[in-house]
């Protein structure tokens, strides 16, 4: 178990610009999901992967966010043309499939923070 | 939709003592998990204890344990014989059970500050 593993650690660019996220899950966890968090506030849902098939999207997601994991492995979450508001600390976290009744917890990678001016 | 609900903003608890951070939550699945995670200042998320909604018992995790109240939609979270090393953020987490609809995603509270003073 080498942990969720996120890159960049950190991330400025300007307003307007793209910024692409990888995030690498425990090997074993088929699910995968990208969550927002900002200063003070616990993390919000942005999207979810089993395998490679992208199943849900948070409504609060704009057009301008879009992520993929391409063969069920790694994933990437783009941010295109940035905005201050868009500035957060991105994680990334995977875990097995949960049915309920079944303890399987998220496992999250030490995010990716993004600082937009 | 599931909604968690952490009220205390910030807690203090002296080194040893033990402290309880409080958490209730909403929801209308008769099926749900509970999970308590801890943020360091480091910013890395991690797994503490968890309660399925069916569990008949209290969680216990070494010194962590969860008062599980269903009827009141309560999962408290008691840290005994706190150390400095248990300042953190502390945040209690619903998960919706997986499946050919649900994502199996997880609802966070805002969190609980702690502070264990020496």
């Amino acid at each position: 178990d080498t942990g969720v593993s996120q890159d960049p650690r950190h991330k400025i660019t300007k307003r307007g610009q793209n910024v692409t996220f990888r995030c690498d899950p425990i090997s074993e966890h088929n699910r995968l999901y990208w969550y927002r968090q900002t200063l003070g506030q616990g993390p919000e849902f942005l999207t979810y992967f089993q395998n490679e098939a992208q199943l849900e999207k948070s409504r609060l997601l704009s057009d301008r966010f879009s992520a993929e994991r391409p063969k069920g492995s790694f994933s990437t979450l783009e941010i295109q043309r940035t905005e201050q508001g868009d500035s957060a600390m991105y994680l990334c976290a995977s875990s097995l499939f949960w049915q309920g009744g079944k303890n399987s917890p998220l496992h999250f990678g030490n995010g990716t923070r993004l600082t937009v001016t | 939709a599931q909604k968690i609900t952490q009220t205390q903003p910030g807690m203090f608890v002296q080194e040893k003592e033990a402290v309880t951070l409080d958490c209730t939550y909403d929801t209308s699945d008769p099926s749900y998990g509970l999970f308590w995670y801890k943020q360091p200042s480091s910013g890395e998320m991690i797994f503490l204890i968890y309660q399925g909604s069916y569990d008949q018992q209290n969680a216990t995790e070494g010194r962590y344990s969860l008062n599980f109240q269903k009827a009141r939609k309560s999962a408290n979270l008691v840290i005994s014989a706190s150390q400095l090393g248990d300042s953190a953020m502390y945040f209690c987490a619903m998960r919706e059970p997986g499946g050919d609809t649900n994502a199996g995603k997880s609802t966070f509270g805002d969190g609980t500050t702690l502070t264990v003073k020496p």
